[in-house]
């Protein structure tokens, strides 16, 4: 079993609809929870960083941790055709000295908005 | 503020060659990280670098092997090259080990 387990989709929704992306984890001891967007042959780039439980909003993105349940979740409302890309859940692990952190990733979800 | 990069873009190497990758860290950033990522996957943990230290280190073998220099740059060297390690290979960079980390284009490697 994965320890991030993540549904690849494809994911095809239309322009403006809400979003809704998950990842479910196993280890008890991930400490950040981040969502990554990555474009086509491009580096992932950060959207959302968080530590607690809760929802985080920026823009038009929202990121909802249950630590309880192990499940994050990213929406994204009023979504657009530039939204379409692959979203990768990551979460933080401890490693070597001074709490140092590796990310562990999900699959990642193929998105497309279609106008 | 420069971001990250990452050199070359994309190389072609041969079964059994080596091979070095190079990362040039954000401004201010002492920290950088490298992953792989294969086609459909996300990306998996190589090893991470902290002031020209090796840091912490994921499930590859020894000829995955790494270096920081004193202005925080890094490489990455992969020595007998696998028909596997064809990937994308991700360098990020962050402001310190415990924090966020950021990251660069990618290098693209295809090995024959």
């Amino acid at each position: 079993q994965k320890e991030v387990e993540q549904d690849p989709g494809p994911l095809s929704v239309p322009e403006g609809a809400i979003v809704s992306l998950n990842c479910t984890y196993s280890n008890s001891a991930f400490q950040y929870f981040m969502w990554y967007r990555q474009y086509s042959r491009k580096g992932p780039e950060l959207l959302m960083y968080t530590y607690s439980s809760g929802n985080k909003e920026d823009g038009r993105f929202t990121a909802q941790v249950d630590k309880s349940s192990k499940y994050i979740s990213l929406f994204i409302r009023d979504s657009q055709p530039s939204d379409s890309a692959t979203y990768l859940c990551a979460m933080s692990a401890e490693i070597g000295i001074q709490g140092a952190q590796k990310l562990v990733f999900g699959q990642g979800t193929r998105l497309t908005i279609n106008p | 503020e420069t971001g990250v990069t990452q050199s070359p873009t994309h190389l072609i190497k041969t079964r059994g060659q080596q091979v070095t990758l190079r990362c040039s860290s954000q401004s201010g950033h002492n920290t950088v990280s490298w992953y792989q990522q294969a086609l459909g996957q996300g990306p998996q943990f190589i090893f991470q670098y902290y002031r020209e230290e090796e840091n912490g280190r994921g499930n590859f073998p020894p000829r995955f092997s790494g270096l920081q220099f004193p202005n925080y740059s890094s490489e990455l060297n992969v020595n007998a090259l696998e028909l596997d390690d064809s990937a994308l290979y991700l360098c990020a960079s962050s402001p310190d080990p415990i924090y966020e980390q950021y990251f660069g284009p990618g290098t693209r490697l295809t090995v024959t």
